[in-house]
Formats: structure tokens, C-alpha cells, sequence
């Protein structure tokens, strides 16, 4: 299958920990996204890549946040400090150039925090 | 983004045609009107879009009405797969792959076998 996949797909951590979730695209994406979606809610957009320049972050985007895609393939997304509101699913999406208006998802990396 | 509204939930029988439907009045000629999916456990996919025209694909269709102010997503014969959370999104087609999609709360869809 060379869909989006992204690891881990769970984790469960203590408030104050740092964690790192990653994505890997698919092949020859050059623009990545990452969503997060907490329960009962749709997906909120966080930042987006095209190849490695991150282009687009949203005021969700803490400094607690960072983002890196530093070979245009995977990304990967680092929470420092964890807090208990941090809890929710990580969506990654990634799509081609030339699709424009459709993304292509992964799983999700659900974070429980402590 | 222009707003969409949809209902929080709809039930309909296995086997039977599901119309979803989502309301847009502050369209602008330029929005697309995108459908996504969401299964339990799993990432949004990708169901439909159209802009003017109504749209069919393998895996649903999409009436979109005269003006443009409301749509409907159509699943001709629902199966117990096709329960999920379905999102109706807006996109201006001049922004390109770049802007982030924004999705609302979405419609929940229960099949009953």
C-alpha cells in the first residue's frame, strides 16, 4: 500500500513530556499538511509543507509546536512540554502538484497526555 | 472560508440511497464544494467535489442545487462501510493546493443492517 502512513499510532505520555510523531507521505507528494482533530470535532489545520519549506502555519501552532520536513519526504511533528489539552488525533495529508483541492490522508497518531 | 451547515446526524437503512444534505448560501462563484469522509478510527478520504455541474463518481454523487446555495450528497445504496462522519467543505478553486481545507463538525451517518 503506498498511502500516507504515519508512527506512532498511538501514544499515551505524562504532561511535560516531549513527543515526536511521524509522517510519511506519498512518494513523490511535494505538499504535506498536518491536522489536528479532537473529539467530536472535524480536523483543524496546523502547518503545511511544500517540499521542505513550511509555508503556512496556523495561531494553533504554539511554540510548543515545530514542524520539520528537512528532505521534502517525511515530516515530522515535535510537542515540547505536553499539556493535557495537547490530547487528540495528529492527521498528516499530503498531496501531488497537480491534484490542487484534494488531499490524500494517513491514520492519525492519537496522543493521550497524562 | 464560506460557512457550511449540516445536520449533526441521519440514519438510513442498509441498501437503501442516503442524501446528505449541506447548506452553503454564502457561496461565491469561485468556491468548489467538496466532499469528505471520515470512517471510525481512520483519516478523512476524499469523496466527491463539483462546482456547478452535478457530479457522479464510484463512490457517490453530488447534486448541487441552481444556485449554488445547497448540496446534496447522494449514496445510492448505503452499506454498513459507509458509516462515518461526512464533511462538506468549501474551496476556493483560485487558492490552489495550498490553502488548508476547513472542516465543520460534519454529519454523522448510521447505518441500520
Amino acid at each position: 500500500d503506498t498511502g500516507v502512513s504515519q508512527n506512532p499510532r498511538h501514544k499515551i505520555t505524562k504532561r511535560g513530556q516531549n513527543v515526536t510523531f511521524r509522517c510519511d507521505p506519498i512518494s513523490e507528494h511535494n505538499r504535506l499538511y498536518w491536522y489536528r482533530q479532537t473529539l467530536g470535532q472535524g480536523p483543524e489545520f496546523l502547518t503545511y509543507f511544500q517540499n521542505e519549506a513550511q509555508l503556512e502555519k496556523s495561531r494553533l501552532l504554539s511554540d510548543r509546536f515545530s514542524a520539520e520536513r528537512p528532505k521534502g519526504s517525511f515530516s515530522t511533528l515535535e510537542i515540547q512540554r505536553t499539556e493535557q489539552g495537547d490530547s487528540a488525533m495528529y492527521l498528516c495529508a499530503s498531496s501531488p502538484r497537480a491534484s490542487g483541492l484534494r488531499r490524500f490522508f494517513g491514520p492519525g497518531t492519537r496522543l493521550t497526555v497524562l | 472560508d464560506a460557512k457550511t451547515t449540516q445536520p449533526n446526524s441521519m440514519e438510513s437503512n442498509e441498501e437503501e440511497p442516503v442524501h446528505l444534505p449541506c447548506n452553503h448560501s454564502t457561496i461565491s462563484g469561485t468556491d468548489y464544494i467538496h466532499w469528505y469522509r471520515q470512517l471510525p478510527s481512520q483519516g478523512p478520504e476524499y469523496v466527491i467535489h463539483g462546482l456547478t455541474s452535478n457530479v457522479n463518481n464510484r463512490m457517490a454523487s453530488l447534486a448541487i442545487a441552481e444556485d449554488r446555495k445547497s448540496s446534496t450528497l447522494i449514496l445510492h445504496r448505503a452499506t454498513l462501510r459507509d458509516a462515518a462522519v461526512y464533511y462538506c467543505i468549501l474551496r476556493d478553486r483560485a487558492e490552489g493546493s495550498a490553502r488548508q481545507l476547513t472542516f465543520g463538525s460534519g454529519t454523522q451517518l448510521t447505518v441500520l443492517p
